[in-house]
């Protein structure tokens, strides 16, 4: 079993719709979690960054993470055009200089107008 | 805002050539890495350097080696480039206590030929 599963899409909803990104793990050391978001012929850019389970909101973003099933989430509410993007999870044991992060493979959204 | 400039955005090189791929960051990071990032495979970490002339192996080390001469930059050499090597690679930056977040460059897509 891969340490980070995402799945992967693509997935393609309509403007306005609610948007659900998730992310499975095996490792229970993880205790920090991460959305990047990366546009077309971009590089990656920190969405999200969450600590423990809970939820941490941000605008239109919420972060999700259920550390008892080893799950998280990113729900995007009134989903945008300008929300089509790739999403990747991140995750790590540690948050100093020992972390380590692993990236799951991503999953590209679409936003149709 | 923090810049990580590639200096490259798209190579095509041959088959055996010594290929430099060269990164600088703005903002007096100390860590700065490389990946390479692959449809299906996600972002791999290939190598990693919290200091000047210092190094670390990431996950997919092999038929490449690095260079930090200087604080802010940070090459990946590939000594002798192989098609397997094509690649979108990316480099990053991120300070010394705060590893999960980073700053990503554009990325260059190399293609061997």
């Amino acid at each position: 079993q891969k340490e980070v599963e995402q799945d992967p899409g693509p997935l393609s909803v309509p403007e306005g719709a609610i948007v659900s990104l998730n992310c499975t793990y095996s490792n229970s050391a993880f205790q920090y979690f991460m959305w990047y978001r990366q546009y077309s012929r971009k590089g990656p850019e920190l969405l999200m960054y969450t600590y423990s389970s809970g939820n941490k909101e941000d605008g239109r973003f919420t972060a999700q993470v259920d550390k008892s099933s080893k799950y998280i989430s990113l729900f995007i509410r009134d989903s945008q055009p300008s929300d089509s993007a790739t999403y990747l999870c991140a995750m790590s044991a540690e948050s100093g200089a020992n972390s380590k992060l692993t990236f799951g493979k991503g999953i590209t959204l679409s936003v149709r107008p | 805002d923090v810049k990580v400039t590639q200096s490259s955005r798209y190579l095509v090189k041959r088959t055996g050539e010594k290929v430099f791929l060269e990164c600088v960051q703005d903002m007096d990071h100390e860590n700065m890495f490389w990946y390479r990032q692959d449809p299906g495979l996600g972002l791999r970490l290939i190598y990693f350097s919290y200091d000047v002339k210092m190094k670390e192996k990431g996950d997919i080390p092999e038929g490449y080696s690095v260079s930090r001469e200087k604080k802010e930059r940070f090459s990946l050499i590939l000594e002798s480039a192989s098609t397997n090597q094509t690649s979108m690679y990316l480099c990053a930056s991120s300070k010394l206590a705060a590893k999960n977040i980073q700053y990503f460059g554009a990325g260059t897509r190399l293609s061997v030929l």
